[in-house]
């Protein structure tokens, strides 16, 4: 079956603009998460929705970051005012429970100008 | 703090020749401990997983980890590797129940023919 697909592959945008990142799980996954990949480090846990509420948003580093999950299936993650430092590879994971393995998108590649 | 470690930033290893990747964490509990592997325009795969029971895992592709709890490693293993095993190792950890992986820094992955 199809895995988790992401949506832009790359997003080139300018400083103050605003950006919307998509997730499509896989079916039937109740679990998603979305993580945040800088060069040369490893993916850093940003949110987790188990079905359509935010279960834990810890991870998010201000309040310029929001995710939703509206019907338990797709997810956007929402970035306002971006931020050079806001460049990085966007990762969504899903998977069928809490402790199933976590399946991973290709990413979203976000360039902030 | 809570943290991982892997050590080594890169590895060359030659193709036939074993391989054995670090991964330390610091955490007051034992955690949930997983390897993850990333190739170049891929997402990430999930190698194998710890959650309790016998401290010897076998996962896919041949590869293996060891937990060992007196010296807070869980080290990735494999006898002999191929061409296509050149790629971005990561060790990742949960000590929440759901997932909420935390990363070390990778080791990129080598082969030499």
């Amino acid at each position: 079956g199809a895995g988790v697909s992401q949506t832009p592959s790359n997003k080139v945008t300018e400083k103050g603009k605003y950006v919307e990142l998509r997730c499509d799980p896989i079916s039937g996954h109740t679990a998603l998460y979305w993580y945040r990949q800088s060069l040369g480090q490893g993916p850093e846990f940003l949110i987790y929705f188990q079905g359509t509420g935010a279960a834990d948003d810890s991870g998010l580093p201000n309040d310029r970051f929001f995710a939703v999950r509206p019907e338990g299936s797709v997810s956007t993650l929402k970035i306002q005012r971006t931020e050079r430092g806001d460049s990085a590879v966007y990762l969504c994971a899903s998977s069928m429970g809490l402790t199933d393995t976590q399946y991973f998108g290709p990413g979203t590649r976000l360039t902030v100008l | 703090a809570q943290s991982v470690t892997q050590p080594d930033i890169h590895i060359t290893v030659s193709e036939g020749a074993s391989l054995e990747l670090r991964c330390n964490y610091s955490y007051g509990a034992t955690p949930y401990l997983f390897w993850y592997v990333q190739s170049p325009g891929q997402g990430l795969q999930l190698l194998l997983k710890y959650f309790s029971g016998d401290t010897l895992v076998q996962g896919i592709k041949g590869f293996e980890a060891e937990f060992k709890r007196s010296q807070s490693s869980f080290n990735l293993r494999k006898p002999s590797v191929h061409w296509s095993d050149a790629a971005e190792y990561f060790c990742a950890v949960d000590n929440t129940g759901f997932q909420k992986l935390v990363f070390g820094t990778g080791t990129r992955l080598l082969v030499s023919p």
